[in-house]
């Protein structure tokens, strides 16, 4: 299958500091990208769909201001976890959708956030 | 309303075979897929149906029945590695996959 990067694989902040999270496509362009949260235990929450060259789609009752996304390229797709707090710690995860392979999604191996 | 059914448990020992059901009511369909994730990892890829049938692919087969709303994955010759969270997911064309919450497959000795 495709391959998705995700960089870093974990980070330690402190409280206030922001973090940037890089999900690439290494091997297929994706123009859309999606960025998922998932607390321990549970199932993936969709925070938002990134699209190459326009605005991110937020789902609801996730502050847009707070998850900054940017997909810049056709490969790569960051987000930016502003003014981080310990609430925000939890594991971050991209999929990029390959339109050539049935819109299969291709995860990322996630990034752990902990906010001190 | 979009909704994914899976059994949030299933046990089953080393060498046996387990199916994993999944229904689902979506407003629009263009495919399922079938994930596997272990603990503490992302997903991975296992399967993807779009059309009424059997994918065999090893050990691994996945089912669907369109008109049902119902897919199963079907593991065979079961391994302790095969202990993972297994996502059920619907594509509906142009949006995100709509997943199942999980289900979390124990297998022992």
């Amino acid at each position: 299958g495709a391959v998705v990067s995700q960089h870093p694989s974990w980070v330690i902040c402190k409280s206030g500091t922001s973090v940037k999270i890089e999900c690439r496509s290494l091997d297929f362009q994706a123009t859309t990208m999606f960025w998922y949260r998932q607390f321990p235990k549970q199932s993936l929450m969709l925070m938002a769909t990134s699209n190459e060259g326009s605005k991110a789609t937020y789902e609801q009752g996730v502050e847009k201001d707070k998850f900054l996304i940017n997909h810049a390229s056709l490969t790569l797709s960051t987000l930016t976890v502003t003014s981080a707090h310990p609430e925000d710690s939890s594991f971050y995860i991209c999929s990029a959708r390959d339109n050539t392979a049935s819109d299969t999604q291709y995860f990322g191996p996630g990034t752990r956030l902990t906010v001190l | 309303g979009q909704n994914i059914d899976q059994p949030t448990e299933m046990t089953a020992t080393e060498g046996a075979i387990v199916q994993i059901n999944c229904t689902y009511q979506t407003s629009g369909f263009n495919g399922l897929f079938w994930y596997q994730q272990h603990a503490g990892e992302a997903p991975t890829f296992l399967s993807y149906n779009v059309l009424d049938g059997l994918e065999e692919k090893g050990r691994f087969s996945s089912f669907l029945s369109r008109s049902k709303g119902y897919s199963y994955l079907l593991l065979k010759e079961l391994q302790m590695k095969d202990s993972a969270s297994y996502l059920c997911a619907v594509n509906q064309a142009g949006t995100a996959l709509i997943f199942g919450k999980g289900t979390t497959l124990s297998v022992s000795s």
